[in-house]
């Protein structure tokens, strides 16, 4: 099992809409968690962290449910330059070498 | 402005040849990374480093070699070992390892 996991999509989403994907990780103690965006043949950059209590940034929420050991990215009102792959990162504690693990990816692709 | 510098944007090697990419923070960061994107694939590490004169391997070192002499610098040496290095190379820092990274905006190199 990998240590992320996304849905690599694409996920076509019509302008307006509201699109939301998951991604999975392996290592129950793992703490922190976050959402990045990279456009095409740019660099990453980040979206929003994840907190316990879930967050909200604009049309973007992230939500994290530590029972399931998953994280979700909602984008309501979809517009679009929201066009980009998202990218799930979650933390190896330091028993497993203190750092970040990238997941592959969820491709969104809005259209008019 | 604060940031990530890498250099040079494109980078072609020879057959047999070690190059090396440069990259630069002006942030104050301890930790500095370096990763590999193949298209349409993920972020793979290749070296990390949580401290000056220190690093360690990430997934995928063969072929790779850094150093990091000083905390704003931590360059990447693409050798002839490395039989398959045609990628987008990306660097990044962060305050501590497990918080946000911060990316520079990345080296495409080739093979000539």
């Amino acid at each position: 099992r990998k240590e992320v996991e996304q849905d690599p999509g694409p996920f076509n989403v019509p302008e307006g809409a509201t699109v939301a994907f998951n991604c999975t990780y392996s290592n129950s103690a793992s703490q922190s968690f976050f959402w990045y965006r990279q456009d095409c043949r740019k660099e990453p950059k980040l979206l929003m962290s994840v907190y316990s209590s879930g967050n909200e940034d604009g049309r973007f929420t992230a939500q994290l449910n530590r029972a399931s050991q998953y994280i979700s990215l909602l984008i309501r009102d979809s517009k679009l330059s929201d066009s980009a792959t998202y990218l799930c990162v979650v933390n190896r504690p330091p028993a497993a070498g203190n750092k970040l693990t990238f997941g592959g990816g969820t491709r969104v692709l809005v259209k008019p | 402005d604060g940031g990530i510098t890498q250099s040079p944007k494109y980078l072609f090697r020879k057959e047999g040849q070690n190059v090396t990419l440069s990259c630069e923070q002006n942030l104050n960061h301890d930790a500095m990374y370096w990763y590999r994107q193949d298209p349409g694939q993920g972020l793979r590490l290749i070296y990390y480093s949580q401290i000056v004169n220190d690093f360690q391997k990430g997934d995928i070192a063969e072929g790779y070699s850094v150093s990091r002499e000083k905390k704003e610098s931590f360059p990447l040496t693409v050798t002839s070992a490395q039989k398959n290095p045609t990628a987008f190379y990306l660097c990044a820092s962060s305050i501590k390892a497990n918080q946000p990274q911060h990316f520079g905006d990345g080296t495409r190199l080739s093979i000539l």
